[in-house]
């Protein structure tokens, strides 16, 4: 049973740049939810998605974007990158709405912005 | 921003040392949860308890909620190398309406020498 792959585990960019991470949930999963992570911080909340729809979006400007495809895989796409875009982006799955349910971690991609 | 506010940020024990870390949080919740993250890795959610609920075992794993406080502490018994990795506490906000995001503390760093 495969869990959450996220590619590429790692990605160098130049500022003013656009990248897109991708994520496939694990099996049985239909909810995506991005979080960006900064060296020694906690995971923080970029959106989530759910019957391809934006669900809920934390506090991220709109150079952050996102997809959700119809078998639930998901992409996040970043434009016009700052070096403090510089993270580690973690993907998450769930299964269904309602109250928050555990989630399921990918291991991320490690994006370094020069 | 950061909700939940664990502590100590680092911890060094001895194996088969209990460790305790606790976790604060600023609004009401439904439920909490604790997650491991191994360095350069995913999270990896331990245990959720719910806002109703004051105490939760798992495994060598003790979770207790104070709502009233609006803190948690997890508790790991009987410690081992393995458990070497980062600890996060994590709350949905239910005070707005309809949430699906978590909110992540910056973690605690536990260190279990051999």
């Amino acid at each position: 049973d495969a869990g959450v792959t996220q590619s590429p585990t790692h990605l160098i960019k130049t500022r003013g740049q656009q990248v897109t991470l991708r994520c496939s949930p694990k099996s049985g999963h239909d909810t995506v939810s991005w979080y960006q992570q900064a060296l020694g911080q906690g995971p923080q909340f970029i959106f989530q998605y759910y019957e391809e729809e934006e669900r809920q979006r934390g506090n991220f400007p709109d150079r952050f974007s996102g997809h959700q495809f119809p078998n639930y895989s998901s992409e996040l796409n970043v434009n016009a990158l700052l070096l403090g875009d510089s993270a580690l982006y973690l993907c998450a799955s769930s299964y269904g709405t309602g109250l928050v349910q555990p989630q399921h971690f990918g291991d991320g991609t490690r994006l370094s912005i020069l | 921003s950061q909700q939940g506010e664990e502590d100590p940020q680092a911890l060094s024990i001895q194996e088969g040392e209990n460790a305790t870390m606790n976790c604060s949080y600023k609004t009401s919740i439904n439920n909490l949860q604790w997650y491991r993250q191994n360095s350069g890795r995913g999270l990896v959610h331990l245990i959720l308890i719910r806002s109703n609920e004051r105490e939760k075992h798992s495994g060598r794993l003790r979770v207790t909620l104070d709502t009233s406080k609006k803190s948690s502490s997890l508790l790991i018994t009987a410690s081992r190398a393995a458990d070497t990795a980062s600890y996060f506490c994590a709350t949905d906000d239910n005070s707005g309406g309809s949430n699906y995001k978590l909110t992540f503390g910056k973690g605690t760093l536990l260190t279990v020498n051999p």
